[in-house]
C-alpha cells in the first residue's frame, strides 16, 4: 500500500495567517491527490482534488500544489472557520491511503 | 440537496456482527458508487472497500477481506456495510461517502455524517 506521510502533525497559527501543510507518499503518484477539511464530529469535506483543482464551492483562499511525491495545501489568509484538520488522500492505487492530518488551531 | 444519511451509533460485543447503512438522496444512486471509510480515535481514515450502486460489484480492503460484505437496494438508494467478528480493533466511526466521478471510484466529494461503533464486552 502507498504510505501518505503528512506534516507537521499540528500547527498553531493566527487569523489572517498564511499556512502550508506538507504531504508526501511513499512512491510516485503523479497529480493523484486530494485534500480534505475534517471538523469534529462532521464528516469530511473534500477541497482540492487532482493536486491543485478546487472542489466547486471551495474559497479560493485554498490552493494546492505538487506532483510525484510531493504535495502541500496553502490557505492563504486563514479565517475562523478553518480551524480543523487537513487530511491528504492518493487517489492513484487502490486501497486508497490517507495521510494521519494535521490539526490546525488557533494561536 | 445531495445527501448521505447514515444510521446511528451501535454498541456491539466482541464476535458479534454490525450493519450499518447509508441512504442517498438528492442524486440518481445507481450513477455513482459508494465507498466506506473508518476512523478509530486517534488515528488516521482507512478506506474499507467499494460498491458500484449499479452492478453491485465490490473491491474490499485486503485487511478487513472476509469479514466485510457491502450491498446495496437500488429500490430505496441504501448501500449497507457489514463487518463480522468484532473486536475492540473495529470500534471506529464509520463513513460511507459518494465518489465524485461516475467512472472512477477514488475522490469522494460527499459523506454521511458517520456512524459511531463501539465494540465492548
Amino acid at each position: 500500500d502507498i504510505q501518505m506521510t503528512q506534516s507537521p502533525s499540528s500547527l498553531s497559527a493566527s487569523v489572517g495567517d498564511r499556512v502550508t501543510i506538507t504531504c508526501r507518499a511513499s512512491e510516485t503518484i503523479g497529480r493523484y491527490l486530494n485534500w480534505y477539511q475534517h471538523k469534529p464530529g462532521k464528516a469530511p469535506n473534500l477541497l482540492i482534488y487532482a493536486a491543485l483543482s478546487l472542489q466547486t464551492g471551495v474559497p479560493s483562499r485554498f490552493s494546492g500544489s505538487g506532483s510525484g511525491t510531493d504535495f502541500t495545501l496553502t490557505i492563504s489568509s486563514l479565517q475562523p472557520e478553518d480551524f480543523a484538520t487537513y487530511i491528504c488522500q492518493q487517489s492513484y492505487a487502490s486501497p486508497y491511503t490517507f495521510g494521519q492530518g494535521t490539526k490546525l488551531e488557533i494561536k | 440537496q445531495v445527501q448521505l444519511v447514515q444510521s446511528g451509533a451501535e454498541v456491539k460485543k466482541p464476535g458479534a456482527s454490525v450493519r450499518v447503512s447509508c441512504k442517498a438522496s438528492g442524486y440518481a444512486f445507481t450513477k455513482n458508487g459508494i465507498i466506506w471509510v473508518r476512523q478509530a480515535r486517534g488515528q488516521g481514515l482507512e478506506w474499507m472497500g467499494w460498491i458500484s450502486a449499479s452492478t453491485g460489484d465490490t473491491k474490499y480492503a485486503q485487511k478487513i477481506q472476509g469479514r466485510v460484505t457491502m450491498t446495496r437496494d437500488t429500490s430505496t438508494s441504501t448501500a449497507y456495510m457489514e463487518l463480522r467478528s468484532l473486536t475492540s480493533d473495529d470500534t471506529a466511526v464509520y463513513y460511507c461517502a459518494r465518489p465524485k466521478n461516475t467512472v472512477t471510484d477514488d475522490t469522494f466529494d460527499i459523506w454521511g455524517q458517520g456512524t459511531m461503533v463501539t465494540v465492548s464486552a
